[in-house]
């Protein structure tokens, strides 16, 4: 069972709505990941945190989302104004600092209608 | 450009056969190999893992095999069950931290009784 947990695992917006999805990472792990997966493809990387931090991020995330790590507890992503073309699963994967394993959550699927 | 690459993009075996994912990378630098299996809706899941320093590592019916030299890795799946049918992604790091970790495009694999 996975470990991260996010939340919540089906999302429904609208075309221009914003859009918000958690994640807990597994606790002990300070290096949070988020990837965009569409049709169960290729996982597209979008944002790396480390103790909190954004160290990594592609334009569009820095254009069109926002990312914060409120807490180690607790990761969120958000879509400042949704699109069709942002409709895919979304998964939240940590781990330690010092290990290359990466686990994941089970995803958030936003639709956008 | 993939730095990772997985072939074939999708595979079918019938139960008790066994199936043959391969997978390729650019990167010399590349030491850490993990595969992950995905189920449709759900997250990716770590399978198992190789280091370059060994040329095989099993785990129950899975096998990686690994050649450093050609640059060249497979997750040999042995009498292959229907639950087996999933989506598996090759990755590679080039170090011992999550932040490296790149994945390959995915090979779906479906087991038919």
């Amino acid at each position: 069972d996975a470990a991260v947990t996010q939340k919540p695992r089906y999302l429904i917006k609208m075309k221009g709505q914003e859009a918000e999805m958690k994640c807990i990472p597994e606790k002990g792990h300070t290096a949070v990941f988020w990837y965009q997966q569409k049709q169960s493809k290729e996982l597209k990387f979008l944002i790396y945190f480390q103790n909190q931090q954004p160290l990594d991020q592609i334009d569009m995330v820095k254009e069109r989302f926002s990312a914060v790590c409120p807490s180690s507890s607790l990761c969120s992503l958000g879509i400042r104004t949704c699109e069709a073309e942002d409709s895919a699963l979304y998964l939240c994967s940590s781990s330690q600092s010092d290990r290359p394993e990466v686990f994941f959550g089970k995803g958030t699927r936003l639709t956008v209608v | 450009q993939q730095q990772v690459r997985q072939s074939p993009q999708s595979l079918t075996v019938w139960e008790g056969e066994t199936a043959i994912l391969n997978c390729s990378y650019e990167d010399s630098t590349f030491n850490y190999f993990p595969w992950y299996q995905q189920f449709p809706g759900e997250g990716p899941a770590l399978l198992i893992s190789i280091r370059s320093v060994s040329d095989k590592k099993e785990d129950g019916r899975f096998t990686i095999f690994f050649n450093k030299r050609e640059k060249k890795l497979s997750l040999h799946i042995t009498d292959s069950q229907p639950g087996d049918s999933a989506t598996y992604f090759c990755a590679a790091s080039p170090n011992n931290y999550a932040q490296g970790l790149t994945f390959g495009l995915g090979t779906r694999v479906s087991v038919f009784p």
